[in-house]
C-alpha cells in the first residue's frame, strides 16, 4: 500500500543535542510537510516543500531546518532542541497544485529531558 | 488569516448514539478535510469534501462552502470512534491547511 512512513516513532534527546526526524512517501506526491502538535493543540505547520522549492512559514524558529534529498524523503532537523520543542512532528504529503487532499504519516513523538 | 471553529470542544455520547460536529470558517477556501487523530496521534483521513454530501459507512460529511461550515455525522457511534476530529479548510491561496481546535469525543460502552 502506497504510505507515509516517519521513524522512529518515539524520539528522546537531551537538551541541546541535535536531532534528525525523517519521513519518507510512495505516493510519489510533489509536496511533503512537517507539522507540529503540542499537547491538547492542533497541528501547527512549520514547512513544506514543493519539489525541491523549499517554503517556511514567517513563526518557524531558525532552530527548525529540513532537507528534501529526493521526492520520496524529508528530514527535520531540530539543531538544539529546547524543552519546548517536546511534541508530536507529523509528516503529510499531497500532489501538487492548490487543494490536494494530505495524507499524514503515523509521528514522531520528541521527548526532551 | 482564515479562522477556524469547531463545535463542541468536548462531547461524551453512550455507544450507539449519533451526533453532528461543526465546522465554521471566515473564508473562502479551495477545499476541506476532515480528520480522525487515534490515541496512539496518528491522523486519518476521513473526508476531502469542497462542497455537497459524502459518505462513508456510519460516517457523512456536508460542506456548504457559500455559507462557510461544514458538519460531520457520526451515526450509531463506537468506542472505536472516541478520539479527536479536526476540521482543516484549505486556504484560497497558498499550500496550506488551517486546522481548527478541533472536536474531542469520548464514547461510552
Amino acid at each position: 500500500d502506497a504510505m507515509v512512513i516517519q521513524n522512529p516513532r518515539y524520539q528522546v534527546t537531551q537538551f541541546g543535542k541535535p536531532v534528525t526526524l525523517s519521513c519518507s512517501q510512495t505516493l510519489n506526491h510533489n509536496v511533503m510537510y512537517w507539522y507540529q502538535q503540542k499537547s491538547s493543540q492542533a497541528p501547527k505547520l512549520l514547512f513544506h516543500y514543493y519539489d525541491k522549492d523549499f517554503n517556511n512559514e514567517a513563526d518557524t524558529p531558525d532552530n527548525f531546518q529540513s532537507r528534501r534529498p529526493n521526492t520520496s524523503f524529508c528530514f527535520l532537523d531540530i539543531r538544539s532542541p529546547g524543552l519546548g520543542d517536546a511534541a508530536m512532528y507529523l509528516c503529510a504529503t499531497s500532489r501538487g497544485g492548490r487543494g490536494y487532499e494530505q495524507y499524514f504519516g503515523p509521528g514522531t513523538r520528541l521527548t526532551v529531558t | 488569516g482564515i479562522q477556524v471553529e469547531q463545535s463542541p470542544p468536548d462531547l461524551i455520547l453512550q455507544e450507539g448514539a449519533n451526533s453532528t460536529l461543526r465546522c465554521n470558517f471566515s473564508d473562502s477556501v479551495n477545499n476541506l478535510q476532515w480528520f480522525h487523530q487515534n490515541p496512539w496521534g496518528q491522523l486519518i483521513n476521513l473526508f476531502y469534501i469542497p462542497s455537497g454530501t459524502k459518505q462513508n459507512g456510519r460516517l457523512s460529511a456536508t460542506t456548504v462552502a457559500t455559507e462557510r461550515y461544514s458538519l460531520l455525522y457520526i451515526s450509531s457511534s463506537q468506542t472505536t470512534d472516541s478520539g479527536v476530529y479536526f476540521c482543516a479548510p484549505y486556504m484560497e491561496y497558498g499550500n496550506k491547511l488551517v486546522f481548527g481546535a478541533g472536536t474531542i469525543l469520548r464514547v461510552k460502552s
